[in-house]
């Protein structure tokens, strides 16, 4: 069974740009949820999308944003690129049943801004 | 606000000997908890769970306590390998509806020495 697959692996980014990641969950997931990896801040939850309607949102701006298409890949947008954002973006599937924190997490992609 | 934290940022043990690595949380409402390893350029992985209506649970050479008194959990290690090289990362969750949404410790690095 194949796992969670993001992509791109790495991308380089001016200030002021945006930029989107995708995610293919493994395969029967229904829940899709984004983190964001930061030597200072840790992991920090962005949001988590389930039957592509969005169910959970952390303590992120509005220019992070997120969406599931039918066949419960995800994508996420960030717009107007700050240095800040230099992260890893990571992606975490599961079927999405209540109250379970089992996730599996792919590989992530390693955002820079520059 | 709510947070998770780890006692200890990186931890050293022998090859052979079991490893105790330490969790505090702040959140009485927490009443699910996880933890994670994350071993160099992969994303988390799912080590072990534990509820708030245990103490104890046991894996494949991993048990957490839960000791909601003091809002403390742990993970030990039996027998640490040197494959358990690894960033170790509680976290919690809460209420029914927020899987996907899990709040992560700093996280705590185990060194194995050979």
């Amino acid at each position: 069974k194949a796992g969670v697959t993001q992509t791109p692996r790495y991308l380089i980014k001016t200030r002021g740009q945006q930029v989107t990641l995708s995610c293919s969950p493994i395969s029967g997931h229904r829940s899709v949820s984004w983190y964001q990896q930061t030597p200072g801040q840790g992991l920090q939850f962005l949001f988590e999308y389930f039957s592509e309607t969005q169910r959970n949102k952390g303590n992120f701006p509005g220019r992070f944003s997120g969406r599931q298409f039918s066949n419960s890949r995800s994508e996420m947008n960030v717009s107007t690129l700050e240095l800040g954002d230099s992260a890893l973006y990571l992606c975490a599937s599961s079927y999405g049943a209540e109250n379970t924190g089992e996730l599996f997490f792919g590989e992530g992609s390693r955002l820079t801004v520059l | 606000g709510e947070s998770v934290g780890l006692h200890l940022p990186t931890l050293s043990v022998q090859e052979g000997d079991n490893s105790i690595i330490n969790c505090a949380y702040s959140n009485s409402a927490s009443d699910y908890f996880i933890w994670y390893k994350q071993e160099s350029g992969k994303g988390p992985q799912f080590i072990i769970d534990i509820r708030s209506n245990m103490d104890k649970r046991q894996g494949q050479r991993v048990t957490v306590l839960l000791n909601k008194t003091v809002k403390h959990l742990s993970l030990q290690i039996a027998a640490t390998q040197p494959g358990d090289s690894a960033v170790y990362f509680c976290a919690e969750t809460y209420g029914s509806s927020n899987t996907g949404k899990l709040i992560f410790g700093q996280g705590t690095t185990l060194q194995v020495k050979p």
